[in-house]
């Protein structure tokens, strides 16, 4: 059972660099970790996906260490706009495709 | 192209009640996820489908829920006998097909039992 922990909110000023952490110790091989943006009263929305070392995007980073039981998305250069709740979700094929959200990080950017 | 579309986007209803809930996903999506969002549980599975099938319904949180996908598109779940605790946002995500693939999301049906 994949249980993902985040921290519950962060502060960050305009244009600095934001790393949010999941831990997801028990994490079971062939998971996927995937980070999503939420807005009040919207979706999650896709942000960033992978498996294992590092995958970039337009958008972000994410870093993922050799033995996967946690991971950091970073978002370059925040701007007021990135204030939101940033989940990630654990989950696959390992896991009978049950997929297990993160506890929720709110961003808030200060300009 | 559409994204997932639910409705209604806003339900309200007295408890006791049955209530459905809809999803479309985006066209050509094989699989597609129901999750429920609520203040005391966060982000929570309740299933999938790969076409129209549900290997697996113990994410369902109890025998008054069920969930159904018909011609591999359209998707409803149906909640019976409506309780104060059902209370939530009910999400549906759909993906190409099952696997490293992104989820997709609506923007979820809030559901509010009296």
């Amino acid at each position: 059972l994949a249980k993902t922990t985040q921290p519950i909110s962060m502060d960050s000023y305009e244009g600095q660099e934001v790393n949010i952490t999941c831990s997801h110790n028990n994490i079971a091989t062939n998971d996927y970790i995937t980070w999503y943006q939420q807005f009040p009263s919207q979706g999650p929305r896709f942000i960033i996906q992978g498996y294992k070392t590092k995958v970039t995007n337009e958008v972000a980073s994410l870093f993922i260490p050799a033995d996967r039981k946690s991971s950091t998305l970073s978002l370059p250069r925040v701007s007021l706009s990135d204030t939101a709740v940033y989940y990630c979700l654990v989950g696959g094929p390992n896991t009978g495709n049950q997929f297990y959200f993160g506890t929720g990080t709110s961003l808030t950017v200060i300009p | 192209g559409a994204g997932v579309s639910q409705s209604p986007s806003n339900k309200v209803t007295e408890k006791g009640k049955d209530v459905e809930l809809r999803c479309d996903p985006i066209s050509g999506h094989t699989a597609l996820y129901w999750y429920r969002q609520s203040l005391g549980q966060g982000l929570e599975f309740l299933i999938y489908f790969q076409g129209n099938s549900a290997p697996d319904k113990s994410g369902l949180p109890s025998d008054r829920f069920s969930a159904e996908r018909t011609g591999g598109s359209v998707s409803t779940l149906t909640i019976q006998r409506t309780q104060q605790e059902d209370s939530a946002v009910y999400l549906c995500a759909s993906s190409l097909e099952m696997g490293p693939q992104p989820q997709h999301f609506g923007d979820g049906t809030r559901l509010s039992i009296l």
